[in-house]
């Protein structure tokens, strides 16, 4: 399969943890995102990635939360001292900087108990 | 700021009925709009774009800029297009999504 692919698929972790994600998007897609979704509710943009250059982040990305792209293919997205309100499904995607399809991985689920 | 609106979060037809799924935006560019289709236990995937004007599993969706919509429509629907329909705008950084509609699609 040479979509994105994002792992972990499922996270259960205690309030107050630190919990990574990783994404590797499709190969030679300059742009990469991360969206995060709640139940019953779209994807909220949280932030973007131009090779290793972090262009654009959402009000919604608190302080707690970090990305990073180093070398402009996988990024990781950080999340620090972990709340209830940050249960959600983290999805990345990434396109083409001169297409306009964004292709989406299946997505990290977290629960934060 | 750019917003995408779907007024209906449920959707219930019969097979071989038409359906239509409404969307409508608010951007003050020029607008570049998406439909997006979840299926169950599948990752989000790109259905149609405006820009295309194409014709995608029998749906069509027409980009009406004075009443700021477009809407998703497909004149007989099929068991199979059961999923989580959701509108996007872009601003050219960025997808914006509207909250979807699931459509269900009886026998």
């Amino acid at each position: 399969d040479t979509g994105v692919s994002q792992d972990p698929r499922h996270k259960i972790t205690k309030r107050g943890q630190n919990v990574t994600f990783r994404c590797d998007p499709i190969s030679e897609h300059n742009r990469l995102y991360w969206y995060r979704q709640t139940l019953g509710q779209g994807p909220e943009f949280l932030t973007y990635f131009q090779n290793e250059a972090q262009l654009e982040k959402s009000r919604l990305l608190s302080d707690r939360f970090s990305a990073e792209r180093p070398k402009g293919s996988f990024s990781t997205l950080e999340i620090q001292r972990t709340e209830q309100g940050d249960s959600a499904m983290y999805l990345c995607a990434s396109r083409l900087l001169t297409g306009n399809t964004i292709y989406f991985g299946e997505g990290s689920w977290l629960t934060v108990v | 700021a750019q917003r995408v609106t779907q007024p209906e979060k449920l959707l219930s037809v019969f097979k071989g009925a038409p359906v239509e799924l409404k969307c409508n935006y608010s951007y003050s560019g020029s607008p570049e709009l998406f439909w997006y289709v979840q299926y169950s236990r599948q990752r989000l995937q790109l259905l149609l774009r405006h820009i295309s004007r194409e014709s995608i599993k029998g749906f069509t969706a027409d980009l009406n800029k004075g009443e700021t919509s477009f809407h998703l429509k497909k004149p007989f629907a099929q068991e199979e297009d059961s999923a989580i329909y959701y509108c996007a705008l872009s601003s050219g950084s960025r997808l914006t999504f509207g909250e979807g509609t699931q459509l269900t699609v009886n026998p």
